[in-house]
């Protein structure tokens, strides 16, 4: 079975700082990857997402994410923290079930983001 | 063009009773997936609708269920309500079939089980 790990359940940073949010996953098959984010009292928002192609992906708000297989690793990135990223950011992945055309999403645990003045 | 909207945002039920929760798509958007999520066990994907068919599932109970109508709209039904459920409902909607699309998500309903 898929699984997603976020290492970190909270991340603080300065504004103005580099943000890094971590995801691993462990897949048998190459699988879709995806950052959500969501915003306090609403729904989630995707941010990015990887299928094929570049590894390195640019998202909404400034953010990116690099998918490297070897490390089965997609980590989020932002080269300068603002206040409006303070939420709670999610990875996903999704692959495809033996036998048929359904894809699974399995997200991780989420990280929240702070954001200090 | 308007977004996901949920119906009712808060619920508080006790246990033993069910519930049903209500989600309508972005105009066009066919499909339709749950998501239930909480402190613990953060985000599961509960089942995906497409053109009134559940074209996808995830390892939930019998008690969750769900339809979608020839209008996309969709409900979600929980049958003798437990202490566990209480959880964040989301409901997400795509313009295609397949949970690997970009989804759109709801507010969330909100259900508290007493």
């Amino acid at each position: 079975a898929q699984s997603v790990t976020q290492l970190g359940s909270h991340v603080s940073v300065s504004e103005g700082a580099l943000v890094l949010l971590r995801c691993n996953y462990s897949s048998s098959v190459p699988p879709y990857l995806f950052w959500y984010v969501q915003y306090p009292n609403q729904g989630l928002q995707l941010l990015l997402k990887y299928t094929t192609g570049a590894t390195l992906v640019k998202g909404i708000n400034g953010f990116e994410a690099e998918f490297k297989k070897s490390e089965t690793s997609f980590h989020l990135t932002k080269p300068s923290a603002h206040m409006s990223d303070a939420a709670e950011y999610f990875c996903a992945v999704s692959d495809l079930r033996s036998g048929g055309s359904n894809y699974k999403l399995t997200f991780g645990k989420g990280t929240l983001l702070t954001v200090n003045p | 063009k308007a977004g996901v909207t949920q119906t009712p945002r808060y619920l508080i039920k006790t246990r033993g009773q069910q519930v049903t929760l209500s989600c309508s798509p972005i105009s066009g958007h066919r499909s339709v997936s749950w998501y239930q999520q909480t402190p613990g066990q953060g985000l599961q994907f509960l089942f995906e609708y497409f053109s009134e068919t559940q074209r996808n599932k995830g390892n939930f109970p019998g008690r969750f269920s769900g339809r979608q109508f020839s209008n996309s709209r969709s409900e979600m039904n929980v049958s003798t309500l437990e202490l566990g459920d209480s959880a964040l409902y989301l409901c997400a909607s795509s313009s295609r079939q397949g949970v690997y699309n970009e989804q759109f998500f709801g507010p969330g309903t909100r259900l508290t089980v007493l």
